[in-house]
């Protein structure tokens, strides 16, 4: 069984570009989440995604921002990329229903590592 | 808001030693405690989880007793090994109003030596 897919798993850029990242989920999960990963700040989400839905945000500001395929693929997109943006951006996936509660168990990939110069 | 505080490493230890790694939380809810683990370059790995107070989660020797008295989870294991060595991340998702997302302590990253 395929793992959560991330591309690209490097990438560099410079200020004020704009960067695409894309997660291809397990086959069968449909709800895909981002989190920021830097050695300052630690882990922090960004947003979660829900049969093309944004299900739940956190608290980044609007340059962050993401989307949901039908086949339950996900971008996350930054634009006017600043020096403090360099981080892995992991991506994670869960099998679970459309609201309710539960442990909300996530499997991630290897992460896109993202470099601005 | 939801808070994980995890002991600040690195910890080091010698191989075959007992491994404790402290986490403590704070949430409103009734959340569901996680332990992850990253290795060198690559993502998450879940390790253990448990869903209400008192469940022991366990995995690969690992264990953690969620206790709500203490608001603690804290991670042991008997004996570790060199191939233990990795970053472990606690973390709790608040169950309240369907919320998914994860709150992760700052990690400790843990270093064994043959």
């Amino acid at each position: 069984k395929a793992g959560v897919t991330q591309t690209p798993r490097y990438l560099i850029k410079t200020r004020g570009q704009q960067v695409t990242l894309s997660c291809s989920p397990i086959s069968g999960h449909r709800s895909v989440s981002w989190y920021q990963q830097t050695p300052g700040q630690g882990l922090q989400f960004l947003f979660e995604y829900f049969s093309e839905t944004q299900r739940n945000k956190g608290n980044f500001p609007g340059r962050f921002s993401g989307r949901q395929f039908s086949n339950s693929r996900s971008e996350m997109n930054v634009s006017t990329l600043e020096l403090g943006d360099s981080a892995l951006y992991l991506c994670a996936s869960s099998l679970v229903g459309q609201g309710g509660s539960g442990a909300n168990v996530l499997t991630f990939g290897a992460g896109s590592r993202l470099t601005v110069l | 808001g939801d808070s994980v505080t995890q002991m600040e490493g690195p910890v080091t230890l010698s191989e075959e030693a007992f491994l404790t790694i402290n986490c403590t939380y704070t949430a409103t809810g009734y959340p569901s405690l996680f332990w992850y683990v990253q290795y060198p370059g690559e993502g998450l790995q879940l390790l253990l989880k448990a869903t209400k107070a008192d469940d022991k989660g366990s995995n690969k020797g690992f264990e953690a007793t969620y206790r709500k008295e203490t608001t603690s989870f804290h991670l042991e294991k008997g004996s570790v090994q060199v191939s233990d060595s990795a970053v472990y991340f606690c973390a709790l998702s608040d169950r309240g109003g369907g919320r998914r997302a994860l709150t992760f302590g700052s990690g400790t990253r843990l270093q064994v030596q043959p």
